[in-house]
């Protein structure tokens, strides 16, 4: 089966432009959760879906958010994007018969000039 | 910061060697997982141990979960150079919840 797929794989921002990442779960997997990693920070929660429902926030400010569609999809945003915000946004799935084990996408590594 | 703690950072060692890595987590948990990192890419699932257990193995992985001391260890036997990546060890941050806090990550090279 496939896996979770993450697109685009990478981009290039300047400052104040806002992004969308896409994250396709795996086939039957309800939660869907982002990560955002980068080398100070390591791997930070930014937040998690099930149903369409955010459960789940991390510490992060508003400018920071996510949907879940109702096929499982979830995207998430950043708006008025910072030098900081540069990071590789890993968005993982939980579900069936592995409950409680995060399966990654390969990550969308957003770099911001 | 919620943020677990490994060490080391950073470990070398030679092919055929063991290669240990250390946890620490802060909060009660039910389950501890760790995974592993090639190069920036996504991470994969390596073993999930239970709060009710103190050892588990995978091949040539074994955990083990201490539980009292809010720690646990990797070991990896027998290292290969295939086994060059960063291992992070994963909990949830409130026990039942998808909410994972991953440690700082150690980085393994294992030299040919």
């Amino acid at each position: 089966k496939a896996g979770v797929t993450q697109t685009p794989r990478y981009l290039i921002k300047t400052r104040g432009q806002q992004v969308t990442l896409s994250c396709s779960p795996i086939s039957g997997h309800r939660s869907v959760s982002w990560y955002q990693q980068t080398p100070g920070q390591g791997l930070q929660f930014l937040f998690e879906y099930f149903s369409e429902t955010q459960r789940n926030k991390g510490n992060f400010p508003g400018r920071f958010s996510g949907r879940q569609f109702s096929n499982s999809r979830s995207e998430m945003n950043v708006s008025t994007l910072e030098l900081g915000d540069s990071a590789l946004y890993l968005c993982a799935s939980i579900g069936g018969s592995g409950a409680n084990v995060l399966t990654f996408g390969a990550g969308s590594r957003l770099t911001v000039l | 910061s919620q943020q677990g703690e490994e060490d080391p950072q950073a470990l070398s060692i030679q092919e055929g060697e063991n290669a240990t890595m250390n946890c620490s987590y802060k909060t009660s948990i039910n389950n501890l997982q760790w995974y592993r990192q090639n190069s920036g890419r996504g991470l994969v699932h390596l073993i999930l141990i239970r709060s009710n257990e103190r050892e588990k193995h995978s091949g040539r992985l074994r955990v083990t979960l201490d539980t009292s001391k809010k720690s646990s260890s990797l070991l990896i036997t027998a290292s290969r150079a295939a086994d060059t990546a960063s291992y992070f060890c994963a909990s949830p941050s409130t026990s039942g919840t998808y909410k994972y806090i991953f440690g700082t990550g150690t980085r393994l090279k294992v030299l040919a």
